[in-house]
Parts: C-alpha cells; structure tokens; sequence
C-alpha cells in the first residue's frame, strides 16, 4: 500500500512570494490533516479535513494560510505571502476514518520550506 | 491551550542500555500515543495508549498511560543502533486532534 506523498520535497523562497504545497494520502482515507514542524519543535495542527470539508482549522494563520481538499482526496496547502517565520516542514498525514482518538494518522515525509 | 512537557530533550546512551523519556500534560487526555521520527520523515507510530493506567508492549518498547490521564512515559529497553532519533509524544483530547510534545532526541554510541 503507497504512503502518503507529499511535493515538492523542498522548497526556498523569499519573504513575501507565494509558495504551494501537494498531498496525496493513502487510498480511501476520509481524513486528512496539514501539520507545522519548526526546527526543535513537534508537528502542530494546521488544519483538518474530512472528506472536502474542514473539520478544525482553529491553529490556521488564515490571513495568509489557506487549504483546499476540492474533491475529498488530495489537498494543497498554500502561503500567501511567506514570513520568515513560516520556515519550518509542513507534515501531511492521513487516517481512515473520521478522526476518532482511534483512528491512527499515517505521515507523509513532508515538505521543508526556507524563506529567505 | 494544552501543554506538553516531554523530557529529557536529549539523551545519549551506549548500546545495550535501557531508555526512558515521559511526557506530562496541564490538562487530561484520551489518548496517549508515541511516535519516533527519522531524519527527512514523516512521524511513525509506535505504541498507542487508549486508557488510564493501560501498559502496553511493542518489542522492546514499552509504554504507559498515566492514571491521572495527564502523563504517559516510553521505555525503550537494550537499545541498538536503529533506535536513533527523535521520539515525540503526542496526546489526543477528541476527534483526532494532536498535540504534540517537543522530542526527546536520542543518540545510541556503539
């Protein structure tokens, strides 16, 4: 069974431009989640989907973050504009069901942003 | 919000030695979970908790819910080499939402 898959896996950029971030989670899992990992620190929630619905985004920098899952399977993740501070691996993970304390959430390798 | 406080940050061990790293929150949760991550990947899942008190097995790794619900420890016994990286605890209050501890970060010597 394929993983989650995340793209790029590296990405630099400067202060102020766009940047956008692809997953792909494991066939038929209803839930997806984008995570924040700055150096040092562990995986933060972003944002929390199931299906093509948003179930948590509470942790979302919305004036600059924003998220899709159009069509209930892959998602993209995007920064408009980028902050210096935002430098950190964003983590996308998937589970199969609907985001029960349960349901285990399978990691994709991420993707690690430096903005300059 | 909750807080994790995971420690040690960092621990430097020989091979064949016993490791121990606990996680302790202000708040309770449901769901205790422990992960290690590699350099360059994704978190893994190593042992889930789902009640206060439970001690669960994985291999070597053995790992505890606390019966106030707002600690849990990992025990890693005769450490090898693989053993190397970064361990986080992660705590569940509903639906799936992590919160997750800082790492402890372990070294294995030969």
């Amino acid at each position: 069974e394929a993983g989650v898959a995340q793209s790029p896996r590296y990405k630099i950029i400067e202060k102020r431009q766009s940047v956008a971030f692809w997953c792909n989670p494991i066939s038929g899992h209803a839930t997806l989640y984008w995570y924040q990992q700055i150096l040092g620190q562990g995986p933060k929630l972003l944002i929390q989907f199931q299906n093509n619905g948003v179930v948590d985004d509470s942790q979302l920098p919305k004036d600059r973050f924003s998220a899709e899952r159009l069509k209930g399977v892959d998602s993209t993740l995007k920064i408009q504009p980028a902050k210096l501070e935002d430098s950190a691996v964003y983590l996308c993970a998937s589970s199969p069901l609907r985001g029960a304390s349960t349901d285990t959430q399978y990691f994709g390798p991420g993707t690690r942003l430096t903005v300059l | 919000g909750q807080q994790l406080n995971q420690s040690p940050q960092s621990m430097f061990i020989q091979e064949g030695e016993d490791v121990s790293m606990n996680c302790t929150s202000s708040s309770i949760f449901n769901t205790w979970l422990w992960y290690k991550q590699d350099p360059g990947e994704g978190p893994v899942l190593l042992i889930a908790l789902y009640k206060a008190g439970e001690l669960t097995s994985n291999g070597r790794l053995t790992a505890q819910f606390g019966i106030t619900r707002k600690d849990s420890f990992l025990n890693i016994s005769a450490s090898i080499p693989s053993d190397v990286g970064i361990y986080f605890c992660a705590g569940d209050d509903s639906w799936g939402k992590l919160q997750f501890g800082a790492g402890t970060q372990v070294v294995v010597t030969p």
